[in-house]
């Protein structure tokens, strides 16, 4: 299968600093990357969404100058948290598609653990 | 906007049984329809999936049903394990992909 990997798993920061997370396909050509937020035991937040050499989409209240998404090739995309305070600690994860595939499967990565002291 | 409800938010069962989680979806657009395992700390995995030709779609002990009609959809496990606990997350599929809002599955021995 899909097989899509994150770094850092986990991450502390400090505030005011910013972090970068990784997000690489591993085995498969990723022209669109997704990056979720997910608050514990709830749902997947989409922030936003990435095809290859384009700027990414974001959806309605994520702040694009505060999360700096680049998908500047078609196996890895970053998210780069800028400025980060506690409310951003969170779980973040990428997922990956390719839109040669029939139904554009999405597969997750193994998610992000940012906490902000 | 669009939405998927997902019913129960959580389940319980004893090993052995089976289990059912329900979802509904709004937009009459989707024809994709995965379902996701999320273990403690992980990433969502994906573990069934079925299009919006098929009814049903069976994978050793999961087994996912679509009424088109009625835009319901369901997972279905037999014979549940304790490894089958989880957050299970249902997904609709149009423009965007919707998701549910989980369900925490406790397999007890």
């Amino acid at each position: 299968g899909a097989v899509v990997s994150q770094h850092p798993s986990r991450v502390i920061c400090k505030s005011g600093t910013s972090v970068k997370i990784e997000c690489r396909s591993l085995d498969f050509q990723a022209t669109t990357m997704f990056w979720y937020r997910q608050f514990p035991k709830q749902s997947l937040m989409l922030m936003a969404t990435s095809n290859e050499g384009s700027k990414a989409t974001y959806e309605q209240g994520v702040e694009k100058d505060k999360f700096l998404i680049n998908h500047a090739s078609l196996t890895l995309s970053t998210l780069t948290v800028t400025s980060a305070h506690p409310e951003d600690s969170s779980f973040y994860i990428c997922s990956a598609s390719n839109r040669g595939w029939d139904h554009y499967e999405q597969y997750f990565g193994p998610g992000t653990r940012l906490t902000v002291t | 906007g669009e939405n998927v409800e997902q019913h129960p938010s959580t389940l319980s069962v004893q090993e052995g049984d089976s289990a059912v989680i329900k979802c509904t979806y709004s937009d009459s657009a989707s024809n994709y329809f995965p379902w996701y395992k999320q273990e403690l700390g992980k990433g969502p995995q994906l573990i069934i999936d079925i299009r919006s030709n098929v009814g049903e779609k069976k994978d050793q002990r999961i087994a996912v049903t679509l009424n088109k009609t009625a835009k319901h959809f369901s997972l279905h496990i037999t014979e549940t394990q304790p490894e089958d606990s989880a957050v299970y997350f249902c997904a609709a599929k149009g423009f965007k992909t919707i998701f549910g809002a989980g369900t925490r599955l406790f397999v007890k021995a």
